[in-house]
């Protein structure tokens, strides 16, 4: 079945770098993204990668693909205040683009 | 550059009431359209998906229909609210294509049914 896993809480303090995880089920995912949602505001695209990579690298932002394992990583690295948010990671679902949703890691970051 | 708009923001409306919310994409052509509900516990449900004009996938049964009158136009109704449909509603579309095609956002609809 599809599932995806996230911890629901990482704080951290300002300037260190936040590693946020996922874990997800379908093999068959070519495309696993990445999602900042910001209070009452809907999902932003952060990044993505392609399921044949392991690592891509978008100026803070470094995302881990263990495909074996079936584990994603976020690092963000100097982690801002602004940055406090829930990350969603999302695998999509074949044919009908039907992306599936992690639970959801808080992210609060400590001045 | 494409965007998607969804209204209201915000709706508070009673317990049997009717419900329509609007979502419009701007900018493409021919996408694949998505309700999704976020509840209180955060996690994303998705409700609908539309790969064309009257063409409705549901995911779950429920209290909630969603129509596609127009190509870039997806309106999620209700007949009579319940409580639990409380919650916020996120429209998104993507790109009809194999390969990456993440979906993209509107700001959402918090609905309190009271």
């Amino acid at each position: 079945g599809e599932d995806v896993e996230q911890s629901l809480f990482l704080s951290v303090r300002e300037g260190d770098s936040s590693v946020i995880n996922c874990t997800y089920t379908d093999s068959s995912s070519t495309y696993l993204y990445w999602y900042k949602q910001e209070p009452g505001a809907g999902l932003q695209l952060l990044t993505y990668i392609f399921s044949n990579m392991d690592m891509k690298q978008d100026q803070r932002l470094t995302v881990l693909l263990n495909k074996k394992d079936k584990h994603l990583s976020l690092r963000i690295a100097d982690t801002q205040t602004g940055d406090s948010a829930i990350y969603f990671c999302a695998e999509n679902g074949g044919a009908t683009n039907k992306l599936i949703f992690g639970t959801g890691t808080l992210l609060a970051v400590q001045p | 550059s494409q965007t998607i708009h969804q209204w209201p923001a915000t709706l508070v409306q009673p317990v049997g009431s009717p419900l329509s919310l609007e979502c419009t994409v701007e900018g493409t052509s021919n996408p694949n359209l998505y309700w999704y509900r976020q509840a209180a516990g955060r996690g994303l449900q998705l409700l609908f998906y539309s790969v064309g004009i009257g063409q409705i996938s549901s995911e779950v049964p429920q209290n909630l229909s969603a129509s596609r009158p127009q190509d870039r136009q997806f309106i999620l109704s209700s007949k009579k609210l319940l409580l639990s449909d409380s919650g916020f509603y996120l429209c998104a579309w993507s790109a009809v294509r194999w390969g990456n095609s993440p979906l993209h956002f509107g700001n959402g609809t918090r609905l309190t049914v009271t």
